[in-house]
């Protein structure tokens, strides 16, 4: 199977614009999660969908959002982009329970870097 | 605040050595761990899942659980250049399906 994809890999922005990204889960993957990786907070939890509907989310201000497709596509959009938001953006897909592994697990795509001048 | 420590490194030790990576938790309800491996500039690769008490074996890889310590650890037996990582434990928070994340273990072995 393919793996999580993401799109762009890398990205530029200034303050005040806004940003959208895109994630593809591993096929057959309804569950996806994105993530924010700075060096000094580590892996930091955004919001997880499941089959198009928000299911958790991070303590990430309003200007986070996302949202998810009926083919499980997800896109996730930051507005109003400040200095701090540079990071490394990751999408996961989660593999759901089976025997063996009764806890779902996430695969993670490449990310997304976004760097905000 | 559901927490998971990890010591952030760099852990040293020579090819062939034993590396030990070890995490703890706060969140007594969490029942399951993850260990992800990270290399600079990619992004993280699961190598394990643990969720019962005690030891946990897949190749040169070991995890240990203690849920009455809230402890988890990674050993990586006969430790290779290239395990020079990044490790990530993640707990699965309890009632959801999400997982916190460590900071990171960074592990250097030494030709």
């Amino acid at each position: 199977k393919a793996g999580v994809t993401q799109t762009p890999r890398y990205l530029i922005k200034t303050r005040g614009q806004q940003v959208t990204l895109s994630c593809s889960p591993i096929s057959g993957h309804r569950s996806v999660s994105w993530y924010q990786q700075t060096p000094g907070q580590g892996l930091q939890f955004l919001f997880e969908y499941f089959s198009e509907t928000q299911r958790n989310k991070g303590n990430f201000p309003g200007r986070f959002s996302g949202r998810q497709f009926s083919n499980s596509r997800s896109e996730m959009n930051v507005s109003t982009l400040e200095l701090g938001d540079s990071a490394l953006y990751l999408c996961a897909s989660s593999q759901p329970p089976s025997p063996g592994q009764p806890q779902e697990t996430q695969y993670f795509g490449p990310g997304t870097r976004l760097l905000v001048l | 605040q559901k927490e998971v420590e990890q010591n952030s490194g760099p852990l040293s030790v020579p090819e062939g050595a034993i590396a030990s990576l070890n995490c703890t938790y706060s969140d007594r309800g969490s029942q399951s761990f993850f260990w992800y491996r990270q290399y600079s500039g990619k992004s993280p690769e699961l190598i394990m899942f643990i969720y019962s008490n005690g030891d946990k074996e897949d190749g040169r890889f070991t995890a240990q659980l203690n849920k009455a310590s809230q402890y988890v650890s990674l050993l990586i037996r006969d430790s290779q250049p290239s395990d020079s990582a990044t490790y990530l434990c993640a707990g699965v928070n309890s009632g959801y399906s999400t997982l916190t994340f460590g900071k990171g273990t960074m592990l250097l072995v030494s030709p």
